[in-house]
């Protein structure tokens, strides 16, 4: 079967560093995707990967290794407005996007 | 604004009614898709639709039905609701007119629940 996993929830202050972790199995591979989720709210688009290594954004970046099935997002200088839900999608090999359940990042002051 | 209009935002309905959630984009995005969202769980796809006209099932379409008359309008109908149906859905649209993409637009949900 196809899966995606990410760790539940996550704490991290305020100004620091944290890295969310997800890793996957699936059918082939096409892509894989970032969403960042406010509570109550739609996902948005943050970042893609599709080759090995590191994409960087402004205060986040993506990283992808293909070998080992696995990638992480890091946001930098964190902010209470990253207080918020990051989900993991991977584009399989029926151009179809699998989902991980996403990581409920808590910032605190 | 342009984006995905979804309608209702919120809803309570018993048990064997029939429902139909709107979703109405205007970036001309050729793909449109529902999914649904409940706790602990990713973003499950419901129905697709690649094209106007076409339309496609997901990972769980049981219950649930589809039509794509024009580009811009994608409702998706529960014939008969059920407890098991009481989730958030998302409908979204895609721009997959230079190949297949995972950078997906999202509406703002609609909150159904079921008694």
């Amino acid at each position: 079967g196809q899966n995606i996993d990410q760790p539940t929830e996550m704490t991290a202050t305020e100004g620091a560093i944290v890295q969310i972790n997800c890793t996957y199995q699936t059918s082939g591979f096409n892509g894989l995707f970032w969403y960042q989720q406010h509570a109550g709210e739609a996902p948005t688009f943050l970042s893609y990967n599709v080759l090995d290594g590191l994409e960087e954004k402004g205060r986040f970046s993506s990283f992808l290794s293909r070998s080992k099935g696995y990638s992480y997002l890091l946001l930098k200088e964190l902010q209470m407005k990253d207080s918020a839900s990051y989900l993991c999608a991977v584009m399989d090999s029926n151009y179809q996007l699998i989902w991980g359940a996403g990581t409920k990042l808590i910032i605190k002051p | 604004i342009a984006g995905i209009t979804q309608a209702p935002t919120s809803q309570i309905l018993a048990a064997g009614r029939r429902m139909t959630l709107r979703c109405t984009q205007d970036m001309r995005h050729n793909a449109m898709y529902w999914y649904r969202q409940d706790l602990g769980l990713g973003l499950r796809l419901i129905h697709y639709s690649n094209t106007a006209g076409t339309t496609g099932k997901g990972e769980v379409p049981d219950g649930y039905s589809v039509s794509r008359a024009n580009t811009d309008d994608f409702p998706l109908t529960l014939a008969s609701a059920v407890p098991s149906q009481t989730s958030v859905y998302f409908c979204a649209s895609s721009d997959s007119s230079g190949g297949p993409t995972g950078e997906l637009f999202f509406g703002e949900g609609s909150r159904l629940t079921v008694l």
